[in-house]
């Protein structure tokens, strides 16, 4: 049973770059089964794909954020990891990481960290 | 961009009853439809995946239906537990993927 964690620190200022990182425990990330994800939630909102990473580094995101994201992994630690640049607090959300099955579903999430962008 | 709508965004049942919720895309994808059920404080949960298969452990009172751009979610008979907020996602675009707003479900 895979189980997920997010780490990193709550509070963003403007403009500067909100760093998040998954610890991925109960199996390998080098996973052919698996992508990593990343997908986010604004307070009281819905659920918003961010991104995803496979174990070899191909990376995809979304077009509404790519120019403002990397998503990488780092498979000695079994970790993944998420940037967002030039935050505002529009990016203030409950981060998740997940994992995205190759059929094209997430099955296993963590808990979710709240990330406020606050001067 | 395949856009997601979901109806209603609320609704009201009562222990018992059947309840149903729907999701259209913005064009055909298949059987390319996923469920979660995401109950306040807690990250979402698989409930549905292919449009109907039933994600292991899950009840079998959820149930889905579909293909193409409309897509059903019901609840044979609603359970206290089953309070929570209902999303759709498309995989049709994979590797790009996009949620429905959500359906809240509440007790009458």
């Amino acid at each position: 049973q895979l189980q997920l964690q997010e780490s990193g620190p709550g509070l963003a200022k403007p403009s500067e770059t909100l760093s998040l990182t998954c610890s991925v425990s109960g199996g390998s990330i080098n996973r052919s089964r698996y992508y990593w994800a990343w997908i986010r939630q604004p307070p009281g909102k819905g659920l918003e794909w961010i991104g995803s990473i496979y174990y070899s580094g191909s990376t995809y995101y979304s077009p509404s954020l790519k120019s403002r994201v990397t998503i990488s992994v780092d498979t000695s630690k079994n970790q993944f990891s998420l940037k967002l640049s030039s935050v505002t607090v529009a990016d203030t959300a409950v981060y998740y990481c997940a994992t995205l099955d190759t059929r094209g579903w997430f099955d296993y999430w963590g808990q979710g960290t709240l990330v406020t962008v606050s001067s | 961009d395949i856009q997601m709508t979901q109806s209603p965004s609320s609704l009201s049942a009562s222990v018992g009853d059947r309840v149903t919720v729907t999701c259209r895309a913005s064009q055909s994808i298949s059987k390319y439809l996923n469920w979660y059920q995401q109950k306040p404080g807690k990250a979402p949960k698989l409930l549905i995946y292919a449009a109907s298969s039933l994600q292991s452990g899950v009840p079998s009172r959820f149930s889905g239906s579909g293909s193409g751009t409309d897509f059903t979610l019901t609840i044979s008979s609603l359970q206290p537990e089953d309070l929570a907020t209902y999303y759709c996602q498309q995989s049709y675009s994979t590797p790009l993927f996009t949620f429905g707003p959500g359906t809240k479900v509440d007790l009458k």
